[in-house]
């Protein structure tokens, strides 16, 4: 069975703080896939990450995808209250999706 | 461009009762997902749908979940009877066939079994 890890579980922070959160896989899957979920809301797709090493910026976010393609990173720069919710990290193989528990950030104003 | 819609967004039932969910996703999306969320997890597949035949169905209960998408457009989802630990997030996704397609989630059902 394939696991997906992720730390911390929940994580709250003030306005304009940087933080970082983990994905850790028990195996390699050919993608890995980060989603932010919204209170009421079903999860948005933020970023695919295919080859080790690959790092991904998306506006403050940056994304690592480890060396070994089994560990994946979320670094989010001057956080502010629009980016709280879960973050979810997904293992993909062939169309199916494997998640992690996810993180839940707080940033509060 | 419409997203994924579900209903209902809420529902509140008593254990061995029945329940059905309902899912439209977005047009031209051939490939079609059910997944249950339960709080403080993430999602997990339930079943898959290719146009109206089922793909992967490995993780469904069988013996009280049922999915139909008959006519490769909607489906449903039904849990007869409920169980208590059937409380969850029911979510739909949908994508374009083939391998890669992101998947676009619609906002899901929120049951709960008392």
């Amino acid at each position: 069975t394939q696991l997906l890890e992720q730390s911390p579980q929940f994580l709250s922070i003030q306005e304009g703080e940087n933080l970082t959160v983990y994905c850790n896989s028990s195996s390699v899957f050919s993608s890995l896939q980060w989603y932010r979920q919204e209170p009421g809301e079903g999860p948005v797709l933020l970023v695919t990450v295919v080859t080790g090493g690959e790092v991904k910026k998306l506006k403050r976010l940056t994304f690592q995808f480890g060396d070994a393609r089994k560990d994946s990173s979320l670094h989010i720069t001057a956080a502010q209250p629009g980016d709280t919710g879960l973050y979810l990290c997904a293992g993909v193989d062939n169309y199916k999706l494997t998640f992690g528990k996810g993180t839940l950030l707080t940033v509060n104003p | 461009e419409a997203g994924v819609a579900q209903s209902p967004r809420y529902k509140i039932i008593e254990k061995r009762q029945s329940v059905a969910f309902w899912c439209n996703p977005i047009s031209g999306h051939a490939t079609l997902y059910w997944y249950q969320q339960i709080l403080g997890q993430g999602p997990k597949l339930l079943i898959q749908f290719q146009n109206n035949g089922v793909v992967d169905d490995s993780q469904l209960p069988k013996d009280r979940f049922s999915a139909e998408r008959l006519k490769g457009v909607d489906s449903t989802l039904k849990i007869q009877p409920a169980k208590l630990e059937d409380s969850a997030v029911y979510l739909c996704a949908s994508s374009f066939p083939g391998r890669g397609k992101t998947q676009y989630f619609g906002p899901g059902t929120r049951l709960l079994v008392l």
